[in-house]
């Protein structure tokens, strides 16, 4: 089944303590991106991909680091989390954007809680 | 100014309407345009993309894209109870012709479907 895999899917952490969230896709997707979503200020993109070892910050990257060291995976790092870093995150991947079926496909989310 | 913005709702329609959703973009580079459905608690899905100026159909949706308006729409023909969800508008930013996986999404319409 062609899909995007997070784990875990729920998390809470302390303050601090390093932890990084996976996402995986069978796709072959050249392009992968993660987003948080909030009440009130909807999907926010983290960091986007455009294939392997090319990544560049989205529109709220700090607090946050990604590696793209195969195409399949793109990993989410929190470094020292924080409790405004409590969200819903989300993993997604698309066929690069000159493809005739462009169009991103979202994985099933982490629910973060940093206390 | 967001780059994407949507009117959040609620929209209300009864069973059987026409479900007419919003989306201005600011930016004019603004190339590709999505539309996601999203059910509470869960991932978006994607609805419809849409690349060029004029209407666009697939089954009970339409997408309509007038880029000299900057204006993106839905249309959701025999509305049903099981449309009602958070509909999301994405925009992709395109730089140099060419499209970096950079999204940008709005705050989402809620749409209820009332039998």
């Amino acid at each position: 089944e062609a899909q995007v895999t997070q784990n875990p899917r729920y998390l809470i952490t302390v303050t601090g303590k390093k932890l990084t969230v996976t996402c995986s896709q069978n796709m072959n997707h050249e392009y992968m991106s993660w987003y948080r979503q909030d009440p009130g200020l909807g999907l926010r993109q983290i960091y986007y991909s455009m294939n392997v070892e090319v990544t560049d910050k989205g529109d709220v990257p700090e607090g946050y680091k990604v590696s793209r060291k195969e195409k399949r995976n793109f990993p989410l790092i929190l470094e020292s989390p924080s409790p405004n870093q409590t969200s819903l995150y989300f993993c997604a991947s698309s066929f690069r954007g000159t493809a005739r079926n462009y169009g991103y496909t979202f994985g099933s989310g982490t629910r973060l809680t940093v206390v | 100014q967001k780059e994407v913005e949507q009117n959040s709702g609620p929209l209300s329609v009864p069973e059987g309407a026409i479900a007419s959703l919003n989306c201005t973009y600011s930016d004019r580079v603004s190339q590709s345009f999505f539309w996601y459905r999203q059910y509470s608690g869960k991932s978006p899905e994607l609805i419809m993309s849409i690349y060029s100026n004029g209407d666009k159909e697939d089954g009970r949706f339409t997408a309509q894209l007038n880029k000299a308006s900057q204006y993106v729409s839905l249309l959701i023909r025999d509305s049903q109870p099981s449309d009602s969800a958070t509909y999301l508008c994405a925009a992709d930013l395109v730089a140099g012709g060419t499209s970096y996986g950079k999204l940008t999404f709005g705050q989402g319409t809620i749409l209820t479907v009332h039998p």
